[in-house]
């Protein structure tokens, strides 16, 4: 249980475009769901955090008209990476956690990331 | 500030033992998590620690002590594919994630 699907797994794109990346909980509902960018060989920079329903709640120096977040249902999240440039070239990782209490409603599954390559 | 700090690299022999350790100073403390990540892949769950001792599963335990803000993952009988980096997260106050850097367990023959 508890499997969170990323979609595309990788995406090259132009320079000036805009990107599109979907996160689906399969097997539960997400309430929350968390967006990270990894850099190489650097660890998880949380870039926002999607509730369904709701805006976004952005993390210091991150540029909310750049990447747009929408939660629009219980199991998917969707980040737009817009006018996207170089160095947005990142790889990007969604993440949702179970409701409820305990370890469980905290313990985040991760999706298994998009690679974006922007040229 | 919150800070957590991981040895950035470690290098073991297979078969062998290996201990990595994480410090934390968070605003608050709600839960210790271990994450495994392979290169190109998402971070996978290893353990949780929230009360002070040791949790073994299997090959991996982890250790926490509250008192003294540390955690360690303890690795045993290495085998080739545990090469991957190893991420401690600190659950805050206000039940956020804090990450820490990782560190990228090099195993070899």
């Amino acid at each position: 249980g508890a499997v969170v699907s990323q979609h595309p797994s990788w995406v090259i794109c132009k320079s000036g475009t805009s990107v599109k990346i979907e996160c689906r909980s399969l097997d539960f509902q997400a309430t929350t769901m968390f967006w990270y960018r990894q850099f190489p060989k650097q660890s998880l920079m949380l870039m926002a955090t999607s509730n369904e329903g709701s805006k976004a709640t952005y993390e210091q120096g991150v540029e909310k008209d750049k990447f747009l977040i929408n939660h629009a249902s219980l199991t998917l999240s969707t980040l737009t990476v817009t006018s996207a440039h170089p160095e947005d070239s990142s790889f990007y990782i969604c993440s949702a956690n179970i409701p409820g209490t305990g370890r469980g409603s905290y313990e985040q599954y991760f999706g298994p990331g998009t690679r974006l390559t922007v040229t | 500030g919150q800070n957590i700090d991981q040895p950035t690299e470690m290098t073991a022999t297979e078969g062998a033992i290996v201990q990595i350790n994480c410090t934390y100073q968070t605003s608050g403390f709600n839960g210790l998590f271990w994450y495994q990540q392979h290169a190109g892949e998402a971070p996978t769950f290893l353990s949780y620690n929230v009360l002070d001792g040791l949790e073994e599963k299997g090959r991996f335990s982890s250790f926490l002590s509250r008192s003294k803000g540390y955690s360690y993952l303890l690795l045993k009988e290495l085998q080739m594919k545990d090469s991957a980096s190893y991420l401690c997260a600190v659950l805050d106050s206000n039940y956020q994630l804090i990450w820490g850097a990782g560190t990228k367990l090099i195993i070899k023959p």
